[in-house]
């Protein structure tokens, strides 16, 4: 298994543009999720799924879109990037998230400078 | 969610044994505790978790007080490979991990 794939690795972007993180799971994990986390803090809830179809806004939802149209797949949209939005962005999984005892796996992680 | 605690940061000793402490005096009676860590440049990785009784498994033990407000994770030897930032959460019944800016951990040869 590959676990948990974030795409691109690194990007840079200029303030007002578009892009998509891309995250997918090969494990058939219902619950996805994405996190944020800026230098010297913890990982910060953005977005996530408890399966196909179905999203919910975390502690920081502002300024990202998120869909779930496959149990495999779960992008995260900055519709207009800004400079606040510079960050290293975790895409995670588990098997439903509702488990006391789930573990969570998290991907390799994207960073993202907005210039 | 329940908060945790836990220092900012705490140096150790190429292998000898680690203490992490994490005090949750909110926790509520169906709560797991459970540790994960994050190695520089990485996303996070899960470590172990717990309920009322002390655990161990490859990576690491659990300790848990009898009346569950703390629990220390203790990493037997410590090596340099363990370097990392160590969180402490707890898992309640909704799907959310809630992070803390953990305990950063730094391994002297």
């Amino acid at each position: 298994n590959a676990g948990v794939t974030q795409t691109p690795k690194f990007q840079v972007l200029k303030t007002g543009q578009s892009m998509t993180l891309q995250c997918a799971q090969d494990m058939n994990h219902e619950y996805m999720s994405w996190y944020r986390q800026d230098p010297g803090m913890g990982l910060r809830l953005i977005h996530y799924s408890v399966g196909a179809g179905i999203t919910d806004q975390g502690e920081v939802p502002n300024g990202y879109n998120v869909s779930r149209s496959t149990t495999e797949d779960f992008p995260l949209r900055l519709l207009s990037a800004a400079p606040s939005q510079t960050s290293v962005y975790f895409c995670a999984s588990s098997y439903s998230g509702r488990g006391l005892q789930e573990t969570q796996y998290f991907g390799p992680g994207t960073r993202l400078l907005v210039l | 969610d329940a908060k945790t605690t836990q220092p900012n940061s705490m140096e150790s000793n190429e292998e000898e044994p680690v203490h992490l402490p994490c005090n949750h005096s909110t926790i509520s009676g169906t709560d797991y505790i459970h540790w994960y860590r994050q190695l520089p440049s990485q996303g996070p990785e899960y470590v172990i978790h717990g309920l009322t009784s002390n655990v161990n498994n490859r990576m690491a033990s659990l300790a848990i007080a009898e009346d569950r407000k703390s629990s220390t994770l203790i990493l037997h030897r410590a090596t340099l490979r363990d370097a990392a930032v160590y969180y402490c959460i707890l898992k309640g019944g909704n799907e959310k991990l809630t992070f803390g800016t953990g305990t950063r951990l730094t391994i002297i040869p």
